[in-house]
């Protein structure tokens, strides 16, 4: 079955740092997202992503993050200057022409 | 705005215990449901889902059906194993200008003992 792939799968960075997440959704999917899980709390949306631009992004989704399709299988959230806050869980996932989201097993990203 | 509301974990169940993880929602119109399931180190899997009013999604012995009138999307299985300890999420999708964003609840943290 085909599968959303992320790398790595924990990150720890210092705070101040930019930090690139990777993901490689499925090959024949067209919408891609973000969403991201901080300890304890609920799964939240950060941006999706369609024909190569941003199609949709919450207020968590704010300057100093950005999203990119560099080489048409890679899909990255950049995070410009982590804070301790930005520690969470972030999930990539894809979906195709008929609803059916994919996630990915999740990049642990601690700040310190 | 939409919301999800699931009831707080951790449950922990005996082997062959009756499961129920409480979820209700908040939506401006009719939304599709989802429960999703995340085992130890992996992603979210769909679980199940149900698309309108009185449909009930259904998968390894998990159930739940959509309640308009109360607004809810209750889990439920008969007979809990211990290979279904993972955390749940109930989730909404309300279609709306192309948007396919999904609002998640907390979680629901469920550990079975033999």
């Amino acid at each position: 079955e085909p599968e959303v792939t992320q790398t790595p799968s924990h990150q720890v960075t210092q705070m101040g740092q930019e930090v690139i997440l990777r993901c490689v959704p499925i090959s024949n999917h067209l919408y891609f997202y973000w969403y991201r899980q901080i300890l304890g709390q609920k799964v939240e949306f950060l941006v999706s992503f369609y024909n190569n631009e941003i199609s949709e992004k919450s207020e968590i989704f704010d300057d100093q993050f950005s999203v990119e399709r560099p080489d048409g299988s890679n899909f990255t959230l950049k995070i410009r200057s982590t804070k301790l806050e930005d520690s969470a869980m972030y999930f990539c996932a894809s979906t195709g022409e008929t609803y059916g989201y994919t996630f990915g097993s999740g990049t642990r990203l601690t700040v310190v | 705005g939409d919301s999800v509301t699931q009831m707080e974990g951790p449950v922990t169940l005996s082997e062959e215990a009756f499961l129920t993880i409480n979820c209700t929602y908040t939506a401006t119109g009719y939304p599709s449901l989802f429960w999703y399931v995340q085992y130890p180190g992996e992603g979210l899997q769909l679980l199940l889902k149900a698309t309108k009013a009185d449909d009930k999604g259904s998968n390894k012995g998990f159930e739940a059906t959509y309640r308009k009138e109360t607004t809810s999307f209750h889990l439920e299985k008969g007979s809990v194993q211990v290979s279904d300890s993972a955390v749940y999420f109930c989730a909404l999708w309300l279609s709306g200008a192309g948007s396919y964003q999904l609002t998640f609840g907390k979680g629901t943290k469920l550990s079975v003992i033999p």
